[in-house]
């Protein structure tokens, strides 16, 4: 089965910016999707198809895909971005759906 | 504005079944697909499958089958998600989530159903 691998943290001092990977085989051949969760909540979409943001995410927040990597960057980070984040895709060969493993971004 | 109002939380038996429910509203339910996502206590997600509210076709990870039951009920706008034989490593958050395709990403998302699996 497809796996996807994320470090579990990234640490980033407020308005500096965070980059948090999320490696698969060929993933650059997938649409990745990016999620954030706050403590005691559900999940958010905030980045699908590798770069788009729904309606609502601030533009801090995009995403690029290529080769083994995808890539969240998040902007000008604020404190209210803490949480953690989690990458998905969906694996054409069994067409079931893969999250990463999270990673969990602390703004110091 | 869409919302997907889940059942509340459940303490079952090892060996039993928990049958979540998910109610939608804001959009035409039969026009997205709906996905349920768990999460162990301080854990990752897991995708556990999905259901075509339309046709009622379903697609459950390889992990659950044989165990996990989706189901919906276009008349009242409502997905189940059925899972037996249930075991202490169940306990989980169990979460509905909608998509507009198959695959795309899981755009709107219930608040979450604890159940809990002790003897």
């Amino acid at each position: 089965s497809y796996v996807l691998t994320q470090p579990p943290s990234v640490s980033v001092a407020p308005g500096q910016t965070a980059r948090i990977t999320c490696g698969g085989n060929n993933i650059g051949s997938k649409s990745v999707h990016w999620y954030q969760q706050k403590p005691g909540q559900a999940p958010v979409l905030v980045v699908y198809d590798d770069s788009d943001r729904p309606s609502g995410i601030p533009e801090r927040f995009s995403g690029s895909n290529s080769g083994n990597t995808a890539t969240l960057t998040i902007s000008r980070v604020e404190a209210g971005d803490e949480a953690d984040y989690y990458c998905q895709v969906w694996d054409s060969s069994s067409d079931h759906g893969v999250f990463g493993g999270g990673t969990k971004l602390t703004v110091l | 504005q869409v919302q997907l109002v889940q059942s509340g939380a459940e303490v079952k038996k090892p060996g039993a079944s928990v049958k979540v429910s998910c109610k939608a509203s804001g959009y035409t339910f039969t026009g997205y697909y709906m996905h349920w996502v768990r999460q162990a206590p301080g854990q990752g997600l897991e995708w556990m499958g999905r259901i075509n509210p339309n046709s009622g076709g379903t697609n459950y990870a390889q992990k659950f089958q044989g165990r996990v039951t989706m189901t919906r009920d276009t008349s009242i706008s409502t997905a189940y998600m059925e899972l037996s034989r249930l075991r202490s490593d169940d306990t989980a958050v169990y979460y509905c989530a909608t998509s507009w395709a198959a695959v795309a990403g899981l755009d709107y998302w219930g608040q979450g159903t604890l159940v809990t699996v002790s003897s």
